[in-house]
Order: structure tokens, then sequence, then C-alpha cells
């Protein structure tokens, strides 16, 4: 039982370029989403999917788009990367509105 | 913007002592949640308290809400080097399927 996985934990892109972070999980959770925490914040959430076949838009939703495959997995995509998008990324997935349980994130930097 | 701020930023305390941090939100709640992260980690689920609820004990912890001021508070007694961390609360919201995190309280246990 892994619990919440991410895909990669390091990356490192230039201005323009394009990539997609992945994430799994195993506990068979209905709802998953992705965050961005930056230096001295909190984290704010990007997008969210509340259900297999559904997502939503967060709190800073630009730039960013989402893919819920399957139950299990909920990608995101970064079309062509800026310098605002250096951050580090946390995927997770709950039941509901109940505890969430979290991936060890992914350090994104952009050149 | 978020949901939630906590007080104080940044706490330092002796090994042994107790140590409390304050959150506050905007908008109604179903629960509020409190999450530890330790550095360079994904966040920890601590401890739910439902709306209706006052008061909730896990362990060393405690956790206070007063939704008429629209606060909580958590406690941790007789803190212990290793549990040095940030501490991050987290509101969902009534109308919807998303969290919203504070700032996070830095807190430091000196041995």
């Amino acid at each position: 039982n892994a619990g919440v996985t991410q895909t990669p934990k390091f990356q490192v892109l230039k201005t323009g370029q394009s990539m997609t972070l992945q994430c799994a999980q195993d506990m068979n959770h209905n709802s998953m989403y992705w965050y961005r925490q930056d230096p001295g914040m909190g984290l704010r959430l990007i997008y969210y999917s509340a259900s297999e076949g559904t997502t939503d838009k967060g709190e800073v939703p630009n730039g960013y788009n989402v893919s819920r495959l399957n139950k299990r997995e909920f990608s995101l995509r970064l079309e062509s990367a800026a310098p605002s998008q250096t951050s580090v990324y946390f995927c997770a997935s709950s039941e509901y509105t109940y505890e969430q349980y979290f991936g060890p994130g992914t350090r994104l930097t952009v050149t | 913007s978020q949901q939630g701020e906590e007080d104080p930023q940044a706490l330092s305390i002796q090994e042994g002592e107790n140590a409390t941090m304050n959150c506050s939100y905007k908008t109604s709640i179903n629960n509020l949640q409190w999450y530890r992260q330790n550095s360079g980690r994904g966040l920890v689920h601590l401890i739910l308290i439902r709306s209706n609820e006052r008061e909730k004990h896990s362990g060393r912890l405690r956790v206070t809400l007063d939704t008429s001021k629209k606060s909580s508070s958590l406690l941790i007694t007789a803190s212990r080097a290793a549990d040095t961390a940030s501490y991050f609360c987290a509101t969902d919201a009534r109308s919807g399927n998303q969290f919203y995190f504070g700032t996070g309280t830095s807190l430091t246990v000196i041995p």
C-alpha cells in the first residue's frame, strides 16, 4: 500500500517547455487534488477532481491543465512553463472533504 | 485568497513546554483540519474537528473550534524535538469540495 505517489521528484525546465506531473493513489479515494506551495506560503489549490470523470478549477488554475485518467490517476500538465511556476507541487487524495493524504511532492524549477 | 491564516508565523519553545497555534478563517465550514509538514516532505494529517464540535483530543494534541469567532487553536502538550515542523490548518468550503490551507506556523522545539 504505497498511498499517494508522484513522479518525478525533481524537474528543471526551460521557459516555454511542457511537462506532465503524474500522481497515483491506491486508496480507492474519489477525490484528488493538485496544490502548489511557494516559500512562506501555504498550499494553494490548482485543480481538483471530486470524482472520476470530473475536474474543477481551484484558486490558481491559470497555466495548468489536468486529466483524471481513471480513479487512481490524476495528472497535471504545464503546456508552456514560466518562471512563475517554479514551486513545489503536491498531489493529494481524500474521500470527499475528509482527511487528505499527500504525496511526497515534485520540486519544479523553471529557468 | 486563502481561507485560513495561522498565528504566530513562527514559534520557538523548549522541549517539554506546550505549544499553541491559532487559525482564523473566513466563511462557514463543515470541518477544520490540522496538518504537519516536516521540512521537504508532504503534509501529514493530524486531526479533524467538525463544525458541531468544540474540542477534540488526540494523544498530546488538543484542538478547539469556535465557529462564532471563526477560529481554531491547536495545542501540543509536552513538546518534543520531533515536533519541530510547520503546522497548517485547512478548512473546507460548505459549498464545494475544496480545501483551503493557511500560511502555516513554523514550530521549533529546542532540545
